[in-house]
């Protein structure tokens, strides 16, 4: 157990739809990063909360969007769901400082499937 | 902006035999570049890091990395592998330019380690 909690673990819905997935970090992590897994697009960065305030933003589609809640648990909602946001998505976290930020732990992901 | 390669989408191996997955970057800057593991419906572990200092790092489960800065390498290697080494390897690099908040990961390469 990495100490990162996705919920859920899968998780079908048909295209349109929206969906919310959600992630709480490691005991004392400030930041919390989502990243989505998938065939053609491989392992890419979508967005990042430190201490409830959005720090970066990857390659995040409009239809998504993500919060960070003052218990630091983050929710990721995905919007007007297409067959092509299928994928795995994982949540990480990290302890936030500069130099710490360097290393983060991940959780188990949660497996979308969009029919 | 930040890239990496991993020029084998698979790699196959013997068990008991030596193996090298081999990983290049593109950094602007100092490059702080990391391998994780990935094992099936699991999340990515953690295996070793580069930041500064000797360039042949130590980490988890017997595998080391060695970089390379003249060739712009981080190859990942294990002096005798295991069946239960077989898994989705990723190699990754901090993204300095996004605030050095988030990983740029490669493609992954798949090792299969025969018995």
């Amino acid at each position: 157990d990495s100490g990162v909690t996705q919920t859920p673990k899968h998780l079908i819905t048909a295209t349109g739809q929206r969906v919310t997935l959600r992630c709480s970090p490691r005991s004392g992590d400030l930041s919390v990063y989502w990243y989505q897994q998938s065939l053609d697009q491989g392992l890419q960065f979508l967005i990042q909360y430190y201490n409830g305030e959005e720090r970066a933003k990857g390659n995040i589609l409009e239809r998504f969007s993500a919060q960070q809640f003052p218990d630091l648990h983050s929710e990721l909602n995905l919007s007007s769901l297409e067959l092509g946001d299928s994928a795995l998505y994982f949540c990480a976290s990290s302890p936030g400082s500069l130099d710490s930020d360097l290393l983060s732990t991940f959780g188990s992901g949660t497996r979308l499937t969009v029919v | 902006a930040q890239s990496v390669a991993q020029p084998e989408d698979q790699v196959n191996v013997a068990e008991g035999n030596p193996l090298t997955v081999k990983c290049t970057y593109s950094v602007s800057g100092n490059p702080y570049l990391f391998w994780y593991v990935q094992y099936p419906n699991r999340g990515l572990q953690f295996l070793l890091k580069y930041i500064t200092g000797d360039n042949l790092v130590k980490g988890s489960y017997g595998f080391e990395a060695e970089f390379n800065k003249s060739q712009t390498s981080f190859h990942l290697k294990k002096p005798s592998a295991l069946v239960s080494d077989s898994a989705l390897y990723f190699c990754a690099v901090r993204d300095m330019d996004n605030y050095g908040q988030n990983f740029v990961f490669g493609p992954g390469t798949r090792l299969s380690v025969l018995p």
